[in-house]
């Protein structure tokens, strides 16, 4: 079946340092989502890539699909405490199932 | 507008007993999603209904694990003879569709089996 990674698992920074979340497909893509749960809640949609090479930005957040549609990146810039919680992608499967990768949980010093 | 509301919000049940979870989506919302989520752990996909139908139950656990929606809106996930691995938060989402629409969850439902 489809297995998706995602790296680091853990990632602690300084407040202001920049932070960067990687996931990897082991299929092709048609559109992946990125989720931030902070802790104790449930988990919010942030942002959807479709195209091959997509960019978007979100105030300090950076999301980036790869060209092959196999890998994106979510990364923020300049840390705030406010960006504690875990980052997950999430991808459509066959017969449109979502499922969503381990997640990266990230812990801000201030 | 309103959205997920799950319930019971927290649930504690003695070992063995069965329990029914209970979701509602987002009215209009044709997609809907459970997920397992344990203590400090990613989210585990059990089922997905299009409408009424579930085009896929491989996530379920055990025949234990059953679940059904009907008239398009409110999930029930059943869980039979509970044991104490199933311990976790159960997730619920729906979307407007299943294809790019994003996934609005629930509050989700704590479940301890002693």
């Amino acid at each position: 079946g489809q297995q998706v990674m995602q790296i680091p698992q853990y990632q602690h920074v300084q407040e202001g340092e920049d932070f960067t979340t990687y996931c990897n497909s082991s299929t092709t893509l048609s559109n992946i989502q990125w989720y931030k749960q902070r802790p104790g809640g449930h988990p919010v949609f942030l942002i959807q890539l479709v195209k091959s090479g997509e960019v978007k930005k979100q105030k300090r957040l950076t999301f980036q699909f790869g060209e092959a549609k196999k890998n994106s990146s979510l990364h923020i810039t300049a840390t705030q405490t406010t960006d504690v919680g875990t980052y997950f992608c999430a991808m459509k499967t066959s017969y449109d199932k979502v499922i969503f990768g381990p997640g990266t949980s990230l812990s801000v010093i201030p | 507008g309103a959205g997920v509301s799950q319930s019971p919000s927290n649930k504690v049940t003695e070992k063995g007993k069965d329990v029914e979870l209970r979701c509602d989506p987002i009215s209009g919302h044709t997609a809907l999603y459970w997920y397992r989520q344990s203590l400090g752990q990613g989210l585990e996909f059990l089922i997905y209904f299009q409408g009424n139908s579930a085009p896929d139950k491989s996530g379920l656990p055990s025949d234990r694990f059953s679940a059904e929606r009907t008239g398009g809106s409110v999930s029930t996930l059943t869980i039979q003879r509970t044991q104490q691995e199933d311990s976790a938060v159960y997730l619920c989402a729906s979307s407007f569709d299943s294809l790019y629409s994003p996934l609005h969850f629930g509050n989700g439902t704590r479940l301890t089996v002693t």
